[in-house]
Formats: structure tokens, sequence, C-alpha cells
């Protein structure tokens, strides 16, 4: 089966700007998370997607960022400004109903703020 | 509030040598434990996972983890590392109460030299 795919693999941009990114979990499965993964941490959840509703985006900025999910399928994150310390590797990652407690991971986006 | 700590940031190893990365988690109910490793400029990976059971979980490609409650440890180790094993470990834990919210670590950087 296909993977997580993340697009793009890498971005920069300056402090103010918009950025956006794109997520198409495994074909199939409902669950759906944003990470946020800051050099030398480990990911932290942003979002998280039941189908086309949000289950829990209790640690999302939401002065700045957004993120949808409205046909329940692929999903996008921006971020709007951005600053510096927004700099990271965002991960997408999916979970399906025949493997419920595994999480698969896209490859991430890297974004660099300058 | 659950919370996961990897006690050692870089773990230096030579080849075919015994490693053990560390992992202590917190939390008030039942739990369940991962660890992923992320190969550079890829995302995270399951290694292997404790659900239930045997307390003892074994991946594929020879590493072992041990869940011990009174603890609340969840060590990875390897009896004999290669080279190919140089990536980021991350332990994570999830609250067995619903849900899909996983907690990680800030991962071990194991690097094996020759």
């Amino acid at each position: 089966e296909a993977g997580v795919a993340q697009s793009p693999r890498y971005k920069i941009i300056e402090k103010r700007q918009s950025v956006a990114f794109w997520c198409n979990p495994i074909s199939g499965h409902a669950t759906l998370y944003w990470y946020q993964q800051i050099l030398g941490q480990g990911p932290k959840l942003l979002i998280q997607f039941q189908n086309n509703g949000v289950v829990d985006d209790s640690q999302l900025p939401k002065d700045r960022f957004s993120a949808e999910r409205l046909k329940g399928v692929d999903s996008t994150l921006k971020i709007q400004p951005a600053k510096l310390e927004d700099s990271a590797v965002y991960l997408c990652a999916s979970i399906g109903q025949e493997r419920p407690n595994e999480q698969f991971f896209g490859p991430g986006t890297r974004l660099t703020v300058l | 509030a659950q919370s996961v700590t990897q006690l050692d940031s870089q773990v230096p190893v030579f080849e075919e040598a015994p490693v053990e990365l560390r992992c202590n988690y917190s939390s008030s109910v039942s739990v369940y434990l991962f660890w992923y490793v992320q190969y550079p400029n890829q995302g995270l990976q399951l290694l292997l996972k404790y659900l239930s059971g045997s307390t003892l979980v074994e991946s594929i490609n020879g590493f072992e983890a041990e869940f011990n409650k009174s603890q609340t440890s969840f060590h990875l180790r390897k009896p004999s590392v290669h080279i190919s094993d140089t990536a980021e470990y991350f332990c994570a834990v999830r609250e067995n109460t619903g849900g899909f919210k996983t907690i990680f670590g800030a991962g071990t950087r194991l690097f094996v030299k020759a």
C-alpha cells in the first residue's frame, strides 16, 4: 500500500509570510494527525482529525495556525504569518482500523523561517 | 498528565557492541508504549510496541524492549548493533483511555561507529 504522502518536502520562507503544507494519508485511514518536530525534540501533536472532524486541537496555536480536512481524506496545515520559532519539521500521520495502535508517518516537510 | 523522559540524548557505540536506550514515563492510568525509529530525512517508523500480555516485546531487526510497570520504564535493547542502526529513536506513550493521543520523548540519537 502507498504510504502517507506530504508536500512540499522543504520550504524556506521569511518571517511574516504564509505557508501551507499538504498531507494525503493512507487510503481508508480515518484518523489523521499533524505534528511539529523542532530540532532536538520529539514530535508534538498540533491537531488530530477523525474523518473531517477535529478531535483535538488543544496545542494548535490558533492565532496563526489552521488546518482542515474538508472531505475527510487529505489535509492542509497553514501558518499565517510565520515566525522564526515555527522552523521545524511538520509531520503528518494516519491510523487505520485494521491496525488501530500503529501510526504511519509521512516523510515530513522541513520548514525554515528566516 | 502523561510524560516521557528519554534519559540519553546521544548514545555512541561501536559496531557489534550491545546498547540500551532508556525510557521512563509518567501516567496515572494504564498505557500503551511504543518505540519509533527515524532514519535521516525519513519519517518515523514503528519499531515495536507494548499493548498487553508479555512484558518483553521484540522487533524483526533484533531490538527488544521490556515493560516494567513498577519502574515505569520501557528501555530498548539490542545485543549487537550494526552501522545501519544509526538513527534517532523515540519512545512514546499513549494512555489507554480512548482516543489516540500519543506523547513522544525528546529522542535518543544512536551513533554506531565502525
